[in-house]
């Protein structure tokens, strides 16, 4: 099964700043999903970021609040920008390997 | 529209009882049905998953009966113990390497 890395795994942010959460998987994959879990909720897909090309964004995220990068196959970034109290959520990155879908261990990330 | 929906929300079981967890679904692309537990502070792990080609797949104690006809699968967790007691979230994707949409998830408690 494919091996996901997220960093930071915690964090606490000021209001109005930017976090960038990094996504390293153990090998090369063409789709990277990223999800934002909030607390006590189930998993929403925020986008899904393809090497090379601009991420396509779900009803409700928007790039500017969520700006992401792909540089190759197997490294992913999540920016979660001008944050509010409301961001604070898991955010948790996930791919697909021989058709099975693994997950991170996710960023928890509180904002004050 | 929520497109897998999730029953119970909570289900308090007995320890070397059955635990039964439901799923029901709408789309008929969906083709890859996987269950995650997930315990606090950590990212889902894979559970078991199926693909609409079987109607039953067992890994240990933990059995997923897939009913096509229906648009119903379910979790069912044999010799409940204590350890299992975390939140369990159902899955389901289209063919290919395409997202996760997720059930509400389902808070199990095992106790003894």
């Amino acid at each position: 099964s494919a091996v996901i890395s997220q960093k930071p795994s915690r964090d606490i942010c000021q209001r109005g700043t930017s976090l960038t959460i990094q996504c390293q998987v153990d090998s090369q994959v063409t789709m990277m999903f990223w999800y934002r879990q909030q607390p006590g909720q189930s998993l929403t897909l925020i986008a899904t970021a393809n090497q090379g090309s601009e991420a396509t964004y779900e009803s409700g995220f928007v790039i500017d609040k969520f700006p992401i990068s792909r540089p190759n196959l197997t490294f992913s970034t999540l920016t979660v920008s001008n944050m509010s109290p409301e961001d604070s959520s898991i955010y948790l990155c996930s791919v697909r390997e021989v058709g099975e879908a693994f997950f991170g261990q996710g960023t928890r990330l509180t904002v004050v | 529209q929520q497109q897998v929906k999730q029953s119970p929300q909570s289900l308090i079981v007995q320890k070397g009882g059955i635990s039964i967890i439901n799923c029901a679904y709408e789309n008929t692309a969906f083709d890859y049905f996987p269950w995650y537990q997930q315990f606090p502070g950590k990212g889902p792990a894979l559970l078991i998953a199926i693909r609409p080609d079987v109607s039953e797949k067992k890994e240990g104690r933990f059995t997923i009966s897939f009913n096509k006809s229906a648009k119903q699968f379910s979790l069912h967790i044999m010799d409940s113990q204590p350890g299992d007691s975390a939140t369990y979230f159902c899955a389901a994707s289209e063919a290919g390497n395409t997202p996760l949409v997720f059930g509400k998830g389902t808070r199990l408690s095992v106790i003894a």
